[in-house]
């Protein structure tokens, strides 16, 4: 069972457009981490975010912890052909050190 | 600089061999973690170990082995390997609490 469940699954846009990852679980989550993965590379984090209601800002990545703590979104404005790859939440549950990943979106920006 | 690596990066087995993927890390990290990772489940862990001689098993721990006796070291073994293992494999570690995962660039296994 998968605990963290992303959407969509594959992504495909121009470059230039706005686009949202979401990251849902029904589960509650200490902190939850978002991670970028190039191809043949192992992931790479870009943010960690730990209060509920918590907006960061990468650039032109937003992310954001939803009150609860058993969601989580990315949005990233002015989409470039960089920004492809493949997306990855993964949360940390309270009481352990244990992180758990989401199914993945896959995002490609055509120039 | 530190850093983590895996070994082989490719590797062709038989079904029924045992094969072990190795992971070494030199940051000293007291957290280690195998992940699994296959198209439309994302990556999900195999393994983990807060310290020497700690091992917990994952949610796809079937199949699958590790020991830790040092801080620097933990080998996945396929006891008996099987097709539905082919996939790449990544290792990461971790200081602890919400501190990032740093992953090595995996192993592509495939067992025909």
């Amino acid at each position: 069972t998968q605990l963290l469940e992303q959407s969509p699954q594959f992504l495909s846009i121009q470059e230039g457009e706005n686009l949202t990852v979401y990251c849902n679980s029904s589960s509650v989550f200490s902190s939850l981490q978002w991670y970028r993965q190039e191809p043949g590379e192992g992931p790479v984090l870009l943010v960690t975010v730990v209060t509920g209601g918590e907006v960061k800002k990468l650039k032109r990545l937003t992310f954001q912890f939803g009150d609860a703590r058993k969601d989580s979104s990315l949005h990233i404005t002015a989409a470039q052909p960089g920004d492809t790859g493949l997306y990855l939440c993964a949360g940390v549950r309270s009481g352990t050190y244990k992180y758990i990943f989401g199914t993945g979106t896959r995002l490609k920006v055509l120039a | 600089d530190a850093e983590i690596t895996q070994s082989p990066r490719h590797k062709i087995t038989e079904t029924g061999r045992q094969v072990t993927l190795a992971c070494h890390q030199t940051w000293n990290h007291n957290n280690m973690f195998w992940y699994r990772q296959d198209l439309g489940h994302g990556l999900r862990l195999i393994h983990y170990s807060y310290g020497v001689q700690d091992t917990n098993k994952g949610e796809v721990s079937d199949g699958y082995s590790v020991s830790r006796s040092n801080t620097e070291d933990l080998p996945l073994t396929l006891e008996s390997a099987a097709s539905s293992q082919t996939s790449v494999y990544f290792c990461a570690s971790s200081q602890g609490g919400i501190e990032k995962l740093f992953f090595g660039s995996g192993t592509q296994l495939s067992v025909l």
